[in-house]
């Protein structure tokens, strides 16, 4: 069965502090994975696709980078406004495309 | 903003009553998937349908049932419904040949 474990759970950080998020999988063959950032109430909002190991990705003050086993998710200088869940979820290369997620890394970035 | 609406966005219900979520995709997005996210949790797979067939289902029971229709938007039914079932539920979307599915902003059941 594909698992996705995130950690930290939790994350404060103060305005600047850069900080990395954490998430290990493990799956029957890895089409994809992907980070999601989910804002309280909403639906998640598309980051990131990794395909192979070694690849990277940015998008402003957001890295991800992805191992054989896990992936990061590098937070650089974060503002208040990059407060939010991130959501990790991987899809399996066998069957149909569904995603199977973590629970989150909620991160709190105080001014 | 990704296209994909649904509704409605929020929804009281009594236990053992059914209820109907709606979603309406972007032309060409022709796979839709449902998830099931409890308070504090990740989103949960419950079935996904493509060219207006299922296409593969997670560890939900039969109460849980689906649509797709030709114009792209999708139903999911949940009938007898359980206290448990209280969540916000996403429908997400996905272009011909892409990976990345797309999420509505939700619907929040809750059950009491």
């Amino acid at each position: 069965e594909d698992q996705v474990t995130q950690s930290p759970e939790a994350l404060r950080l103060q305005e600047g502090e850069s900080s990395s998020l954490n998430c290990s999988y493990t799956v029957s063959g890895l089409r994809g994975l992907f980070w999601y950032r989910q804002d309280p109430g909403k639906g998640p909002e598309f980051l990131f696709t990794l395909y192979s190991a070694g690849e990277e990705k940015e998008k402003e003050r957001l890295k991800a980078t992805l191992t054989k086993k896990e992936s990061f998710l590098h937070i650089t200088a974060p503002k208040p406004e990059d407060s939010a869940t991130y959501l990790c979820a991987v899809q399996p290369i066998y069957g149909n495309n569904r995603l199977a997620f973590g629970k989150g890394n909620q991160v709190v970035v105080i001014p | 903003e990704t296209g994909v609406t649904q509704s409605p966005t929020h929804l009281i219900k009594t236990r053992g009553q059914q209820v109907t979520l709606r979603c309406s995709s972007q032309s060409g997005h022709n796979t839709v998937s449902w998830y099931q996210q409890a308070l504090g949790q990740g989103p949960q797979f419950i079935f996904q349908y493509y060219r207006e067939e299922e296409n593969g289902r997670g560890n939900f029971p039969p109460r849980f049932s689906g649509l797709q229709f030709p114009n792209y938007s999708s139903e999911l039914n949940v009938n007898a419904l359980e206290l448990d079932d209280s969540a916000l539920y996403l429908c997400a979307s996905s272009p011909v040949g892409v990976a990345e599915a797309f999420f509505g902003q939700g619907t929040r059941l809750t059950v009491v």
